[in-house]
C-alpha cells in the first residue's frame, strides 16, 4: 500500500495568491482529516469528511479555507487569498470508520506552505 | 475528549527501553489511549493504543493502570531512529454523539535516544 499521498511536498507562493493542496487517502479508507502543524499550535484538526460528506469544519480559521472531497480516494484543502499567517505545514490523514468505531489515523508525509 | 499530561522531553540511551509516562486523570470509561509519535519532517505515526487491558505489538508495549488514569508506552530497546514527538491521546471510539473521530494532539514528549 502506497499510504496516504500528498502533493504538492512543497509550495511557495505569495501572498494573495491561491494554493491548492491535494491528497489521496488509503485504498478502503472512509474518513479523511485535513491538519495544520505550526511552531506556535501544534497539530490542529481542521476538517474531516466521513464517507465524502464534510463532518465537521469548526477548525478551519477562516472562509479563506475550504475543503472537497468529491470522491473517496481525492481531497482538496484550497486557501484563496494566501496570507504569511497560512505558512505551515499541512497534513492529510486517512481512517476506516464504521457506524460504531472509528479506527487508527494514517498521516500523508505533509505539505510545506510557505507564504511570502 | 479527556486532556492528558506527558513531560516536556526525556533522554535515553541507545538500547535500552525507553518509559514514557501519560498522566489522563479525566479519562472516562468508553475513551482509548493512544499512542503517535513524529519524527522530524514526518506525519505522525500511529503505534499503539488500548482501554483497560495492556497491549504489546511489534513497535511498542502499553501498560495502563488500572484505575486508567496513567500509562507507560514503552520502546524495549530503543534505537537513534526513536528519536520523534511522542503523543499520548485519549480518543473515544464509539458511536454515539461524542464521537468525532477527532484526534487533539497536545505537545507531547519529545525523546532524544543518545548513542
Amino acid at each position: 500500500d502506497a499510504g496516504v499521498i500528498q502533493s504538492p511536498r512543497h509550495e511557495v507562493t505569495e501572498m494573495g495568491q491561491e494554493v491548492t493542496l491535494r491528497c489521496k487517502p488509503i485504498s478502503g479508507h472512509n474518513s479523511l482529516f485535513w491538519y495544520r502543524q505550526t511552531m506556535m499550535r501544534g497539530l490542529e484538526l481542521l476538517i474531516y469528511f466521513n464517507n465524502n460528506v464534510p463532518i465537521d469544519d469548526s477548525g478551519m480559521p477562516e472562509d479563506r479555507f475550504s475543503a472537497k472531497m468529491p470522491n473517496a480516494s481525492f481531497s482538496t484543502l484550497k486557501i484563496q487569498p494566501s496570507e504569511p499567517r497560512d505558512s505551515a505545514v499541512y497534513f492529510c490523514a486517512s481512517s476506516f470508520t464504521t457506524g460504531a468505531k472509528s479506527y487508527e489515523q494514517y498521516f500523508g508525509p505533509g505539505t510545506r506552505l510557505t507564504v511570502t | 475528549d479527556a486532556k492528558t499530561t506527558q513531560p516536556t522531553s526525556m533522554d535515553c540511551a541507545e538500547g535500552r527501553a525507553a518509559n514514557l509516562p501519560c498522566n489522563h486523570s479525566t479519562i472516562s470509561g468508553n475513551e482509548y489511549v493512544y499512542w503517535y509519535r513524529q519524527i522530524h519532517s514526518q506525519g505522525p505515526q500511529y503505534i499503539i493504543h488500548g482501554l483497560k487491558n495492556n497491549e504489546t505489538n511489534e513497535m511498542a508495549s502499553l501498560i495502563i493502570t488500572e484505575d486508567r488514569k496513567s500509562s507507560t508506552l514503552i520502546l524495549p530497546h530503543a534505537t537513534l531512529r526513536d528519536t520523534a514527538v511522542y503523543y499520548c491521546i485519549v480518543f473515544r471510539r464509539g458511536a454515539g454523539s461524542g464521537n468525532t473521530g477527532k484526534l487533539i494532539f497536545g505537545q507531547g514528549t519529545t525523546l532524544q535516544v543518545k548513542p
